[in-house]
């Protein structure tokens, strides 16, 4: 089983529309969990964190699941510029000192 | 501006040489990574650091060899033992919380 998994997809969605990727992790010591975003031949690039409580920011919000170790990221009002790939990853080192695990990504097609 | 610089962008290596990939920052982060990323794929650990002089492979370390002599730098070497080196090669960095990237060095070896 891989440490991070997700969902390659792509997932392709009109704009407007709301969709929810999930990213599960097999280390149940895991202390922090983020999303990145990563366009096209470019460095992912940090999207939000995830936090036990949950975390909403604008259009994105966050939820992690301590119990299935699962991780989601739910998307509203779909926009063009939104088309990219996602990336769940994980701290996976129980003492919380590195090795940042990363997911395989979820790409995202945004249409017209 | 702070941040995580990698060198060359682009790089072209004849087949059986050895190639170091620079990566420096000036974050002050104490732990520093190396991924490699093929296409339509996602980003593999080669290895890490979380001190200076020391070091730790990552999932896919066979052929490749870093050096952390200090906080600011983490060079990795791809060695010709290393069987199918082209990829985009990225280094981040981390003060044990999110990471922050570089740009990348794509590695074409003909």
């Amino acid at each position: 089983r891989k440490e991070v998994e997700q969902d390659p997809g792509p997932f392709n969605v009109p704009e407007g529309a709301t969709v929810a990727f999930n990213c599960t992790y097999s280390n149940s010591a895991s202390q922090s969990f983020f999303w990145y975003r990563q366009d096209c031949r470019k460095e992912p690039k940090l999207l939000m964190s995830v936090y036990s409580s949950g975390n909403e920011d604008g259009r994105f919000t966050a939820q992690l699941n301590r119990a299935s170790q699962y991780i989601s990221l739910l998307i509203r009002d779909s926009k063009l510029s939104d088309s990219a790939t996602y990336l769940c990853v994980v701290n996976g080192d129980s003492s919380n000192t590195g090795k940042l695990i990363f997911g395989q990504g979820t790409t995202l097609q945004v249409k017209p | 501006d702070g941040g995580i610089t990698q060198s060359p962008k682009y790089l072209f290596r004849k087949e059986g040489q050895n190639v170091t990939l620079s990566c420096e920052q000036n974050l002050n982060h104490d732990a520093m990574y190396w991924y490699r990323q093929d296409p339509g794929q996602g980003l593999r650990l080669i290895y890490y650091s979380q001190i200076v002089n020391d070091f730790q492979k990552g999932d896919i370390a066979e052929g490749y060899s870093v050096s952390r002599e200090k906080k600011e730098s983490f060079p990795l070497t791809v060695t010709s033992a290393q069987k199918n080196p082209t990829a985009f090669y990225l280094c981040a960095s981390s003060a044990r919380t999110e990471a922050f990237f570089g740009q990348g060095t794509r590695l074409t070896v003909v």
